[in-house]
């Protein structure tokens, strides 16, 4: 079937540190990769997101590859700052499946401090 | 534009009593329709999902139930909430369709605590 495993949280890093988060997935065919960001008591908002193999997704200094040899789309930021403190999720759907759900990791909380 | 709202904000019931919960989307035809509950600990478990008036899918038996009675409007209910319902629920639509990379769109969510 298909599933997200994300690393472990909570993170917690200093303001303008380099962060990484894991996401390796299990899915059959060729599915669409997407990073998700909660911010505190609110809904989940779209990141990035990458639709094949080697696609970049990147927003607000984020960034993801898709890599299909590793199964992975590990987030990126190079210097994190007190605002993206947030609950990341890592998801995935079944590419050309518009009405199936997405799979979503169980989220990794990040907490920069000043 | 399209939005999407869910209502109430936040819900405090005792154990046992019913519960309603509404989501609408404005702005769009047709969509899906998905209810997801985050629990402490526990990540963002799809409940159920729709594609269309009066077609509902469960993911996960338990004691609540969800319908579509018009395009735009899903509503999440129980009948008598258990102490492990409490949790932050939240709605989604994506547009329907295979050739769509299917991007999710989320309410602000409804925090219910069952007491």
């Amino acid at each position: 079937g298909n599933s997200v495993t994300q690393m472990e949280g909570p993170v917690t890093l200093s303001e303008e540190a380099f962060l990484t988060i894991n996401c390796t997935y299990t899915a059959t065919g060729y599915p669409s990769l997407f990073w998700y960001v909660q911010y505190p008591g609110e809904g989940l908002q779209l990141l990035l997101k990458a639709t094949k193999a080697d696609d970049k997704g990147s927003n607000k200094g984020f960034e993801a590859t898709y890599r299909k040899e590793t199964t992975s789309f590990h987030l990126e930021k190079g210097s994190v700052q007190v605002s993206d403190s947030a609950v990341y999720f890592c998801a995935l759907r079944r590419a050309f499946s518009g009405n199936t759900p997405l799979v979503f990791g169980k989220g990794t909380r990040l907490s920069v401090i000043a | 534009s399209q939005t999407i709202h869910q209502w109430p904000a936040t819900l405090v019931q005792p154990v046992g009593s019913p519960l309603s919960l509404e989501c609408t989307v404005e702005g769009t035809s047709n969509p899906n329709l998905y209810w997801y509950r985050q629990a402490a600990g526990r990540g963002l478990q799809l409940l159920f999902y729709s594609v269309g008036i009066g077609q509902i899918s469960s993911e996960v038996p338990q004691n609540l139930s969800a319908s579509r009675p018009q395009d735009r409007q899903f509503i999440l209910s129980s009948k008598k909430l258990l102490l492990s319902d409490s949790g932050f629920y939240l709605c989604a639509w994506s547009v329907q369709g295979t050739r769509l990379t299917g991007e999710l769109f989320f309410g602000e969510g409804s925090r219910l605590t069952v007491l």
